[in-house]
């Protein structure tokens, strides 16, 4: 299948152990967040979302953690699976942009048996 | 709940050639947009329709790229004529979102086009 990114920042980890996803945001004034898992040869898949009024959401197995004094966002994956093995993208969006999607650049997770 | 539906999957044209895309979005969704994704990149937006009027066009090329969403649910996206840089992957995405606040979007599988 097609290759989603050959040179993106790469996080291997252990089956079993857990995983953390990093993404810096640029506008100040987003106030809404989402996660987005991209499987090769597939569009982007929603995994889960946060607003600006919280700093942490959780999710099945997932947890987003939100800092907007240094406008940071990350991905918690517990316990992760072979089928965790994808690329993350973090969106950003904000009522001054039309909402529109702004996405980060991508990490790839890979995922050691 | 179908999804996002694309075609076609893989297309394979030479520069100067013209291409169109398909999308279906999911039922029910006001709003519809179309993404350039080149290879390691995270998706760029092309245009956003909201029913079947443009909201936002203001990334897409339009001396070679047009779209249209004539009765407010297909959508179809061409590129007349192609670039080598148009090589990418074309992804349909759609949303509930009617212009307040959280505005979570699902994409289609995309269509991956390569220019010779």
């Amino acid at each position: 299948g097609e290759s989603v990114g050959l040179h993106l920042p790469t996080l291997s980890v252990q089956e079993g152990d857990n995983s953390i996803i990093n993404c810096a945001y640029s506008n100040s004034a987003s106030d809404y967040f989402i996660w987005y898992k991209q499987e090769s040869g597939k569009g982007p898949q929603f995994i889960i979302d946060i607003r600006s009024n919280m700093d942490k959401r959780q999710g099945q197995r997932v947890t987003v953690l939100l800092n907007k004094t240094v406008k940071h966002l990350s991905l918690q994956i517990a316990a992760t699976q072979p089928g965790d093995s994808a690329v993350y993208f973090c969106a950003e969006t904000a009522m001054d942009s039309s909402y529109k999607l702004i996405f980060g650049s991508g990490t790839r997770l890979l995922v050691r048996p | 709940e179908a999804g996002v539906a694309q075609s076609p999957r893989y297309k394979i044209i030479e520069k100067r050639q013209s291409v169109a895309f398909w999308c279906n979005p999911i039922s029910g969704h006001a709003t519809l947009y179309w993404y350039q994704q080149i290879l390691g990149q995270g998706p760029k937006l092309l245009i956003q329709f909201q029913n079947n009027g443009v909201v936002d066009d203001s990334q897409l090329p339009k001396d070679r790229f047009s779209a249209e969403r004539l009765k407010g649910v297909d959508s179809t996206l061409k590129i007349q004529p192609a670039k080598l840089e148009d090589s990418a992957v074309y992804l349909c995405a759609s949303s509930f979102y009617t212009g307040q606040g959280r505005n979570t979007q699902y994409f289609g599988p995309g269509t991956r086009l390569t220019v010779l």
